[in-house]
């Protein structure tokens, strides 16, 4: 079975600094997907950024950025020049090519000014 | 705005009791995914369908149902209460089994 791991369960950050976000996941597929979400303190689940096995460049969107180490079975989640609306909890996500999804349990990610 | 609607937001019921949760997806989207989300286990991925047929099943008690009905539009049975189910409940939709997944806001239950 897939697993999901997320070894930090607490990040802090200052505004304008970046952080890393950790996440390792084991699978024998080789064709999969990995994901970010964000869950603010509404509760409502927000897609970060998506990226798919298959492809060697690492995904971006705007102030975040991926690298995935397809080898090492990693997929870390880089946030750069922090603001206050990044405070969430982040969650690493992998699914199969079924789309049965597997979620890690969530890194909090606290802001400061 | 995510464009996936879940109803009812909140629902308090008791043990023993049986509840339905319903979903609609975004338009365009054939996918629909249900997760659980409480406290202590994280958010844990029921099941989904894909054009009216289930397509990845999760970790899905035996006391819960789920169907995707010809308007795509999704159902969530929970019957046989206990007070560990509990959660909020996610549905999501997207345009394929592995393309991103459009969050609704989530249904809270209780069960007292």
């Amino acid at each position: 079975a897939q697993t999901v791991t997320q070894s930090q369960p607490e990040m802090s950050v200052q505004e304008a600094e970046t952080v890393t976000l950790s996440c390792t996941y084991d699978t024998s597929e080789s064709d999969y997907y990995l994901f970010w979400y964000k869950q603010p303190p509404s509760r409502q689940m927000i897609l970060v950024i998506r990226q798919e096995a298959y492809k060697q460049q690492n995904a971006t969107e705007n102030r975040f950025s991926v690298n995935f180490q397809k080898a090492a079975k990693s997929f870390s989640l880089k946030i750069s020049d922090s603001q206050l609306g990044d405070a969430a909890m982040y969650f690493c996500a992998y699914s199969d090519s079924w789309g049965k999804f597997q979620f890690g349990a969530g890194t909090q990610v606290v802001v400061t000014p | 705005d995510s464009g996936v609607t879940q109803t009812p937001k909140h629902l308090i019921t008791a043990t023993g009791q049986r509840v339905t949760l319903r979903c609609s997806p975004r338009s365009g989207d054939l996918s629909v995914y249900w997760y659980q989300q409480s406290l202590d286990q994280g958010l844990q991925f029921l099941i989904q369908y894909y054009n009216g047929e289930e397509r990845a099943k999760g970790n899905i008690l035996e006391r819960f149902s789920a169907q995707q009905f010809p308007d795509l539009h999704s159902e969530l049975n929970l019957s046989s209460l206990e007070l560990g189910d509990s959660a909020l409940y996610f549905c999501a939709s997207s345009v394929a089994s592995t393309s991103a997944q459009y969050f609704g806001p989530g249904t809270r239950l209780l069960v007292l």
